[in-house]
């Protein structure tokens, strides 16, 4: 069974200052998804890793995906205060089970 | 623009009512789900669908049904309303062939007392 596993649960950050929240999943899978969700909000989405190696960035969130580790990562740099959030990481499921599992996400706070 | 539709956004049962959450997606896709979302628990999936008229369980179905009569709309049903119920639930959609990225409705905050 598919376990999914983010690490910090939270995180408190000075505004410009880099961190790395990391996932780690149980099984083979090449497809990671990370999201974000705002406090009330729904989910959207951010990246989508589709193989060994990939790397995505949009302004100071970067994700990179390794399937040999089963591990993913998401590098902050130079924190702003809007990026607060929960982040979540989604691994694909395979073997035909056209599951999502989700982390239990990521609390970030960036503080003035 | 709607992309997935949720209704209603908020409800409240007592023990052992039953109701029905729908899920209307205007974007032909093929893949719906079902997540409940509670503190400290990240996204747990409930039901999914991979088209019209097929239903699978996902990790926590108990206490659920579903129903997929039309490719635009999935359906998720408590008989017996329970207190375990409680709970932030979303739906979510995405393409055919492998969800390149679900989109996710606006939730329904369901609490049963």
């Amino acid at each position: 069974e598919l376990k999914v596993e983010q690490n910090p649960l939270f995180l408190s950050m000075q505004e410009g200052k880099n961190y790395t929240i990391y996932c780690n999943y149980s099984t083979t899978s090449d497809r990671l998804y990370w999201y974000r969700q705002d406090p009330g909000k729904s989910l959207e989405s951010l990246f989508v890793l589709l193989s060994n190696g990939a790397v995505k960035q949009e302004g100071r969130l970067m994700a990179s995906l390794d399937t040999k580790a089963r591990l993913s990562t998401l590098h902050i740099t130079a924190a702003v205060h809007d990026l607060s959030a929960t982040y979540f990481c989604a691994v694909d499921a395979q073997g035909g089970s056209e599951k999502l599992v989700f982390g239990k996400g990521t609390k970030l706070t960036v503080n003035p | 623009n709607a992309g997935v539709t949720q209704t209603p956004k908020f409800r409240v049962l007592k023990t052992g009512q039953s109701m029905t959450l729908l899920c209307a997606q205007d974007m032909n896709h093929e893949y719906m789900y079902w997540y409940r979302q509670d503190p400290g628990m990240g996204l747990r999936l409930i039901h999914y669908s991979v088209g019209e008229g097929t239903t699978a369980k996902g990790e926590v179905p108990d206490g659920y049904n579903v129903s997929r009569l039309k490719k635009q709309n999935f359906l998720l049903g408590l008989e017996s309303a329970a207190p375990s119920q409680t709970s932030v639930y979303f739906c979510a959609s995405g393409l055919v062939q492998r969800h390149e990225k679900l989109f996710f409705g606006s939730g329904t905050q369901l609490s049963v007392l």
